[in-house]
C-alpha cells in the first residue's frame, strides 16, 4: 500500500538556523513527489515536483532533494514568514494523491 | 494563470439547509479535485473528476453530492449536514503534464 510519512510533525527553529524535513515514502511507480506550502487557513500552495532519484530543484532559501525512498526539503537560513506547514504528497497515477500528515515549521525572529 | 477559485470563502448553515460551493479554473486542466481538510490534518481526498466525469469518489456519505458542469467548473452541493463536516473546504486541478495540483483558497464551512 501507498504511504508517505513526514518527519518531524513540528519544528522551531532560530531565525537564520538552517534545517532539513523529511518525507519518506512507499509508492508502486513513483509519477511525482510534490512539495508544498499551506499557511493557516489557506489551500496549499505548490512548491516543487521530482520525479526521479537524484533530482533536486531549488528555490529562494528552499531546495528539495529526492532519494529512492525519501525526499529532504532543506531550508537555508530561514526567516520568520518562511513559517508555514509543509505537506509531501506522491502521486502514483489514478488521480490520486498521498499525503503527509506535515511539518509545522515556526521560525523565530 | 495558475490559479482556482472558490466561493464562497466562508459559509455557515444549518443542518436543514442547502447550500453548494464553486470552484473554476481556466488553465485547461481536465482532472479536478474535492478535498476536505481538518485542523492540523493533511487534505482527505473526497472526489475526482476526470474529463467532467467521476472517476473517484472516497466512500462520501450521500450529504454531499458532486456535480461536474462542464471542464472549468466544480461545485460540491451539500444537503443535511452534520456539525463534524464543519472544514476547509479546497478545490484542485491538476496539470496534465507535469501532475502537479494547484489548490483554490478553500471555502471553511462551519455546520450549526
Amino acid at each position: 500500500e501507498d504511504q508517505v510519512t513526514q518527519s518531524p510533525e513540528a519544528l522551531r527553529l532560530q531565525e537564520g538556523e538552517s534545517s532539513s524535513l523529511n518525507c519518506s515514502y512507499t509508492v508502486s511507480g513513483l509519477r511525482g513527489l510534490f512539495w508544498y506550502r499551506q499557511d493557516p487557513g489557506k489551500g496549499p500552495e505548490f512548491l516543487f515536483t521530482l520525479y526521479s532519484a537524484g533530482e533536486e530543484k531549488e528555490k529562494e532559501r528552499l531546495k528539495a532533494t529526492l532519494t529512492k525512498k525519501e525526499s529532504f526539503l532543506h531550508i537555508t537560513a530561514p526567516k520568520p514568514e518562511d513559517s508555514a506547514t509543509y505537506l509531501c504528497a506522491v502521486f502514483s497515477g489514478t488521480y490520486k494523491y498521498i499525503f503527509g500528515t506535515g511539518t509545522r515549521l515556526k521560525v523565530l525572529a | 494563470d495558475t490559479e482556482v477559485t472558490q466561493t464562497p470563502k466562508h459559509l455557515v448553515m444549518g443542518m436543514t439547509n442547502k447550500k453548494s460551493l464553486k470552484c473554476e479554473q481556466h488553465m485547461g486542466h481536465r482532472a479536478m479535485y474535492w478535498y476536505k481538510q481538518k485542523a492540523k490534518k493533511p487534505p482527505e481526498l473526497m472526489f475526482v473528476y476526470s474529463y467532467e466525469k467521476l472517476s473517484i469518489n472516497e466512500s462520501v456519505p450521500s450529504r454531499f453530492s458532486p456535480e461536474c458542469p462542464n471542464s472549468s467548473l466544480l461545485n460540491l452541493h451539500l444537503h443535511a449536514l452534520q456539525p463534524e463536516d464543519s472544514a476547509l473546504y479546497l478545490c484542485a486541478s491538476m496539470a496534465s503534464v507535469g501532475n502537479e495540483q494547484f489548490f483554490g483558497p478553500g471555502t471553511r464551512l462551519t455546520v450549526l
